[in-house]
């Protein structure tokens, strides 16, 4: 079935560390995302990309990295500059890089990250 | 940032309750509005796409409307049950947002059997 994978679903990093957080997506999706949830908070945008080998920064970038070398990949580095790095994140693709995103997104199922 | 507000912040209802909830958004350079489900311990799901004032969709129970000129959209779930429970996620994007979505906080529902 295809779909789009987060792992893993927990991590535990060390202050001071980086940490890379995978998503694949098995649906030929041209258009790539990464969002922050924090509680009582909306879903904020980290990264985009909307093209291999092409990526925006969103609302919330700094501390954070991202590569899209591979249509179906678009791993998430948290670096050490990113000043409050503990958040569920979740990636999400879409075939649609209209106007609308008339078919929305698809999700994976996150990664909740824990700085200790 | 544009600003997506969503009210209320959480509900609880009794089964066959029928209830609804709201999301606010800029009214202008708008493109489209969506509703995402997101169940506890799944991957949040597209419910409808909005583009056009007016517009109404249903999903069996679920049903939505939409007014740009005023910025709003309402969901509406009618009967609800348990299974119902859930966030309800609406984002928005317009003529400064191309090709992302702007997410509000949500809507925790809870259905009570």
């Amino acid at each position: 079935d295809g779909g789009i994978t987060q792992s893993p679903k927990y991590l535990f990093r060390k202050e001071g560390q980086n940490v890379t957080l995978s998503c694949e997506q098995n649906l030929n999706h041209d258009a790539m995302y990464w969002y922050r949830q924090d509680p009582g908070q909306g879903l904020r945008l980290i990264y985009y990309s909307q093209i291999v080998n092409d990526f925006q920064k969103g609302d919330i970038a700094e501390g954070y990295s991202v590569s899209r070398e591979k249509k179906e990949s678009f791993p998430l580095t948290v670096t050490s500059a990113q000043k409050n790095p503990t958040a569920f994140y979740l990636c999400a693709s879409t075939q649609d890089r209209g106007l609308v995103l008339a078919n929305g997104y698809t999700f994976g199922s996150g990664t909740r990250l824990t700085v200790v | 940032i544009l600003n997506v507000e969503q009210s209320p912040q959480s509900l609880h209802v009794q089964e066959g309750d029928s209830t609804n909830f709201t999301c606010s958004f800029p009214s202008s350079n708008f493109y489209a509005l969506h509703w995402y489900r997101w169940e506890t311990a799944k991957s949040p799901e597209a419910l409808f796409v909005m583009t056009l004032n007016g517009d109404e969709k249903k999903k069996g129970r679920i049903s939505a409307t939409l007014n740009t000129k005023e910025g709003y959209s309402y969901l509406y779930i009618k009967g609800s049950q348990p299974e119902d429970s859930a966030t309800y996620l609406c984002a928005f994007i317009s003529g400064t947002s191309y090709g992302k979505l702007t997410f509000g906080q949500g809507t925790i529902l809870t259905v009570h059997p």
